[in-house]
């Protein structure tokens, strides 16, 4: 069935480092990819989107590339801040399937200083 | 993008007792769904609210246990009924846009049962 992957977390990470938290999909159709996130105490605010094979989302120097070949949406940042310290979800959107949302398990990153 | 303001924020309660969610959106929506995030979980979704008609529910989610109301297009209560302590979880509203194809959620009420 549908299904969306992440890396296992926590992920820990000084601040500076670069960041790489791997998503995989697995989807019939054409799905919209996403990531959100998730601050400690809050709901879940949409970081970045890609619509179509080869989109690139960006967004807070957050990038991510919707790559059909490999079925991924891996999310980078180049140098991480304390304040992205979060939980971060891959999603899809299924639009040939009455628009069904469907999630990953989350990773939790932490920055230290 | 849509607006969507869910009170309450965050609730402590009684076991055997029931709390009932509301989540408002600033603009009419067709598609609202409800979630429960368990701690440290991904979200689940209990079920998706209908305007004029029953919500859909998931497997595992009945309406006896999480009556959804849906009045009309902009607003919209999940009742978490006879509370245990394993309904300590965060619940979430959320909207789908189908235009933009996006989905925007509330800032979820955090219950715990004691």
């Amino acid at each position: 069935g549908d299904s969306v992957t992440q890396m296992e977390g926590p992920v820990t990470l000084s601040e500076e480092a670069f960041l790489t938290i791997n998503c995989t999909y697995t989807a019939t159709g054409y799905p919209s990819l996403f990531w959100y996130v998730q601050y400690p105490g809050e709901g879940l605010q949409l970081l970045l989107k890609a619509t179509k094979a080869d989109d690139k989302g960006s967004n807070k120097g957050f990038e991510a590339t919707y790559r059909k070949e490999t079925t991924s949406f891996h999310l980078e940042k180049g140098s991480v801040q304390v304040s992205d310290s979060a939980v971060y979800f891959c999603a899809l959107i299924l639009r040939d399937s009455n628009y069904q949302l469907i999630w990953g398990a989350g990773t939790k990153l932490i920055i230290k200083p | 993008s849509a607006v969507i303001s869910q009170k309450p924020s965050r609730d402590i309660c009684q076991r055997g007792t029931s709390l009932t969610i509301q989540c408002q959106v600033d603009s009419q929506v067709t598609m609202m769904f409800w979630y429960r995030q368990q701690p440290g979980q991904s979200l689940t979704l209990i079920a998706t609210a209908n305007q004029g008609s029953e919500a859909t529910y998931e497997s595992g989610f009945v309406i006896d246990k999480f009556p959804i109301s849906r009045p009309n297009l902009t607003f919209s209560t999940l009742t978490v009924s006879n509370m245990s302590p394993e309904d300590s979880s965060i619940y979430l509203c959320s909207v789908l846009d189908r235009a933009q194809i996006m989905a925007f959620f509330g800032q979820g009420t955090r219950l715990t049962v004691v």
